[in-house]
Parts: structure tokens; C-alpha cells; sequence
């Protein structure tokens, strides 16, 4: 079974909106990151929060993570045209190797 | 600038042949991974390597296999190209105790 589990959502919002997606997996992790895929190019990293970490921010982007619900939500605020892009969530079991096990993403557009 | 390089972006081939996809990053990342995108199911892992001459299955690893005789380069090869193997295949690469993968731009497979 697949870890990092977003709701399937296409989020349409407007610019200057905020954005939440949210993602679930199921078994323990070490830590959980999200990347952004603009259409038709590869997966950039976004931000890494760590399993003993309950939330996160880096510029416009805020991430938290709950253990006890294993979920994690990514919000976006003051959302901009270049936002629009497909967002996934994956999890890393073990420190360090990075196999990652991703969601299958959302699917965001910002109306300008 | 160091980055991770993908070849071809785009290839078409028949049922039964056999297909290279090659994967090149110049980071001298020990950690190197093939994940195929597919709709529906987000990223899912081929195989993945740890350093030199070491390769391992992922979830997907059927009709998939991978070398490393170097740190640079992981090639993923089909050995029998099936119409189940069209997708986008992208590589990744980590360093060691790495937080976050660098993806290549992807190979877009068509299978006929």
C-alpha cells in the first residue's frame, strides 16, 4: 500500500487566497516532505518536516504534521499564478535514504 | 551548476523491445532512485541504489532493472517493453543523510 496519501482534490482558487491540501499515510514515519510539479517538468522540494515536529514554515508555505492522525496539511497563503502546480506529499521511513512514498497528488490552480 | 539529467525527454517504442532510459546527476549523490508517474497513482518507486554496485526493488520492480557501475549514472533498462509501461519515468538522487531528492525533468515512454 502507497504511504503519503493527499486527498484527491483540484483546488481552484483565486490569487491572493490561501491554499490548504491535506495528506495522510499510514505507518510511522521519519519524516514527511512536499514537492511541487509544475506541468510537464520534475518534482521540486518544498519543505521537510520531521516526525518530532508539529509544524513548519518557510516563506508563504506552512506545513503540520500530526502523528497521532498521521496527516499533514500544507498551506499556502497569499497564493500566486505561479502557484498553479500539482502538490504531492511522500514519507520517508528511515533517516537518510530518502526512499520516498509519495501521494498522488493535488492539483492546484490560481485564477489571476 | 550541479544538476540531474534524464535521456531521452521523449521516446516511443514497440511491445517487446527492449528500452534504456539513462539518468545522469553530476552532485555525486550516493542515493539514486526511478519512479513512474502514472494518473491515478501518483509516483511509484522501480528501484533504487544506495551507492555503487548496489540496486534494490521497489514497488513496481517487474520488467525493470537498474545497474550502477558508477556514481554519476543509473540507467534504467525494460526489458521487454510492454504496453503497461507507458508512463512518465522520472530519476532522483540524494545525498546521504539527504533531506530532501532532486528530480530530472522525466522521459515520457510511450509503449505501442
Amino acid at each position: 500500500s502507497q504511504q503519503g496519501e493527499e486527498d484527491p482534490q483540484a483546488l481552484s482558487i483565486q490569487e491572493g487566497e490561501n491554499a490548504t491540501m491535506n495528506c495522510s499515510y499510514k505507518t510511522s514515519i521519519n519524516n514527511l516532505q512536499w514537492y511541487r510539479q509544475n506541468s510537464g517538468r520534475g518534482l521540486v522540494h518544498l519543505i521537510l518536516i520531521r516526525s518530532n515536529e508539529r509544524e513548519k514554515h518557510s516563506g508563504r508555505l506552512r506545513v503540520t504534521l500530526d502523528t497521532s492522525k498521521k496527516s499533514s496539511s500544507l498551506l499556502i497563503t497569499a497564493s500566486r499564478a505561479a502557484d498553479t502546480a500539482s502538490y504531492f506529499c511522500a514519507t520517508a521511513k528511515t533517516y537518510g535514504n530518502n526512499r520516498l512514498a509519495f501521494g498522488k497528488g493535488n492539483q492546484v490552480v490560481v485564477i489571476p | 551548476d550541479a544538476e540531474i539529467t534524464q535521456s531521452p525527454r521523449h521516446k516511443i517504442t514497440e511491445t517487446g523491445r527492449q528500452v534504456t532510459l539513462a539518468c545522469h546527476q553530476t552532485w555525486n549523490h550516493n542515493n539514486m532512485f526511478w519512479y513512474r508517474q502514472d494518473l491515478g497513482h501518483g509516483l511509484r518507486l522501480i528501484h533504487y541504489s544506495y551507492g555503487v554496485q548496489d540496486t534494490n526493488k521497489g514497488e513496481v520492480s517487474d520488467g525493470y532493472s537498474v545497474s550502477r557501475s558508477n556514481t554519476e549514472d543509473l540507467p534504467l533498462t525494460l526489458e521487454s517493453a510492454a504496453s503497461s509501461q507507458t508512463s512518465v519515468y522520472f530519476c532522483a538522487s540524494s545525498p546521504p543523510g539527504g533531506t530532501e531528492a532532486f528530480f530530472g525533468q522525466g522521459t515520457r515512454l510511450t509503449v505501442v
